[in-house]
C-alpha cells in the first residue's frame, strides 16, 4: 500500500496569514493526489485534483503543487472559513489511501 | 446537482452485518463508481472499496475482503455497502462518495454513524 505522511500535523495562523500544507507519498504516485477539507461534523470537500487543478467553485486562495512524491497545499491569505482539517489523497493505485490529516487552528 | 444521501444511524452488536445504503440524485447513476470510506472516531479516512455503478464490477481492500459485499440497484439509483462480523474496532462514520475515472472523490454522502456495541 501506499504511505501519505503529511505535515506538520497541527498548524497555528492567522487570517490573512500565508500557509503549506506538506503531503509525502512512500513511493510516485505521478500527479494522481487530491486535497480535502473537512469542517468538523461535515462530510470531506475536495478542493484540489490532479495535485494542482482547482475543483469548480474553490476560492483561487487555495493552490496545490508537485508530482512523483511530494506535495504541496498552500492558502495564499487565510478566511476565517478556512480554519479546517486538511488531508490529502493519492488515487494513484488501490487501495486509495489518505494522510493522517493537518488541523489547521486560530493562533 | 449531484447528491449521495444515505440511510440512518446503526447500532450493531459484535458479530452482527450491517447494510448500508447511499442514494444518488442530481446525475446519471451507472456512468459513475460509488466509493465507501469510513473514519473512525477522531481519526482520518480509510478506503474500503468502490463498485461500478455501470456493469457493477467491485474493488475492495484487502483488509475487509470476505467481510465486505458491494452491490447496486440502478432501478433505484442505490449503492449499499454490507459490513459482515463487526467488532468494536468497525465503530466509525461510514461514507459513500461519487467517483468519475482519472477523479478522485468529488461528491460525499452526509455520513453514517455505525456503532458496534454489546
Amino acid at each position: 500500500d501506499i504511505q501519505m505522511t503529511q505535515s506538520p500535523s497541527t498548524l497555528s495562523a492567522s487570517v490573512r496569514d500565508r500557509v503549506t500544507i506538506t503531503c509525502r507519498a512512500s513511493q510516485s504516485i505521478r500527479s494522481w493526489l487530491a486535497w480535502y477539507q473537512q469542517q468538523p461534523g461535515k462530510a470531506p470537500k475536495l478542493l484540489i485534483y490532479e495535485a494542482s487543478s482547482l475543483e469548480s467553485g474553490v476560492p483561487s486562495r487555495f493552490s496545490g503543487s508537485g508530482s512523483g512524491t511530494e506535495f504541496t497545499l498552500t492558502i495564499s491569505s487565510l478566511q476565517p472559513d478556512d480554519f479546517a482539517t486538511y488531508y490529502c489523497q493519492q488515487y494513484s493505485s488501490y487501495p486509495y489511501t489518505f494522510g493522517q490529516g493537518t488541523k489547521l487552528e486560530i493562533k | 446537482q449531484a447528491q449521495l444521501v444515505h440511510s440512518g444511524a446503526e447500532l450493531k452488536n459484535p458479530g452482527a452485518s450491517v447494510k448500508l445504503s447511499c442514494k444518488a440524485s442530481g446525475f446519471t447513476f451507472n456512468t459513475y463508481a460509488l466509493h465507501w470510506v469510513r473514519q473512525a472516531p477522531g481519526q482520518g479516512f480509510e478506503w474500503m472499496g468502490g463498485i461500478n455503478a455501470g456493469n457493477g464490477d467491485t474493488k475492495s481492500s484487502q483488509k475487509f475482503q470476505g467481510r465486505v459485499t458491494l452491490t447496486r440497484d440502478t432501478s433505484a439509483s442505490t449503492a449499499y455497502m454490507e459490513l459482515s462480523s463487526m467488532r468494536s474496532e468497525d465503530t466509525a462514520l461510514y461514507y459513500c462518495a461519487r467517483l468519475t475515472p482519472g477523479r478522485p472523490f468529488d461528491h460525499w454522502g452526509q455520513g453514517i454513524p455505525v456503532t458496534v456495541s454489546s
